[in-house]
């Protein structure tokens, strides 16, 4: 079974501010894994994603992710954060039945 | 394209009373999803199709719960009775393939009274 857990509810940092959201999974082989975004009244867009390769992903928006097999980590990272970044983010890991299994969310709070 | 596009957006009801959300889901994508999201339980997936086959339903809560997809451009999801606790965001979600990423709708966002 493949789980996966956003230890963080919410995240505040000012605008400018580096920002990192933290994804750790279960899966017994190596995942499909995702960083969604939603933004209120919105569905779920997608940042970024890691099918296979090089462990550092480039996203939208400026945002990237790092694949740590050893710690079983995908978190997601952007260098300077702007107001409009505000949202609610997903981690989703997906294993052999290609259905994904989404994190609880973290929601980010954006200063001025 | 357009994207994922669901209807209503909100849903007003009274308990007891039918409900159905309808998804058109991107054109050629092979499979559609249903998900719920409260913010007790987060997102769930009730159901999913592949070329129109309902694959799994484990995650549709009740029998009160109905899902169909008679053709590869339309799906409903549909509620009867609806209670209260059915309120929530409902996404579909569509996908090309089972290599591929999920496009999600706007979500309809429901609400039993």
């Amino acid at each position: 079974a493949q789980s996966v857990t956003q230890p963080d509810i919410h995240i505040t940092v000012s605008e400018g501010a580096s920002l990192e959201l933290r994804c750790n999974y279960s899966y017994g082989a190596t995942p499909y894994l995702f960083w969604y975004v939603q933004s209120p009244g919105q569905g779920l867009q997608l940042l970024l994603k890691y099918f296979s390769g090089d462990t550092l992903v480039q996203g939208i928006k400026g945002f990237e992710a790092e694949f740590k097999r050893s710690q079983s980590s995908f978190n997601l990272r952007k260098p300077s954060v702007h107001w409009s970044d505000a949202a609610e983010y997903f981690c989703a890991v997906e294993g052999g039945s290609y259905i994904p299994t989404f994190g609880r969310g973290t929601s980010l709070i954006v200063h001025p | 394209d357009a994207g994922v596009i669901q209807s209503p957006r909100h849903e007003v009801t009274e308990m007891g009373q039918e409900v159905t959300l309808r998804c058109k889901p991107i054109s050629g994508h092979d499979y559609l999803f249903w998900y719920r999201q409260t913010m007790m339980r987060g997102l769930e997936l009730l159901i999913y199709f592949n070329n129109n086959v309902p694959i799994d339903d484990s995650g549709m809560p009740e029998d009160r719960f109905s899902a169909k997809m008679p053709n590869a451009s339309f799906s409903t999801l549909k509620i009867q009775p609806s209670e209260p606790r059915d309120s929530a965001v409902y996404f579909c979600a569509s996908r090309a393939d089972s290599k591929n990423i999920q496009y999600f709708g706007a979500g309809t966002r429901l609400s039993v009274l």
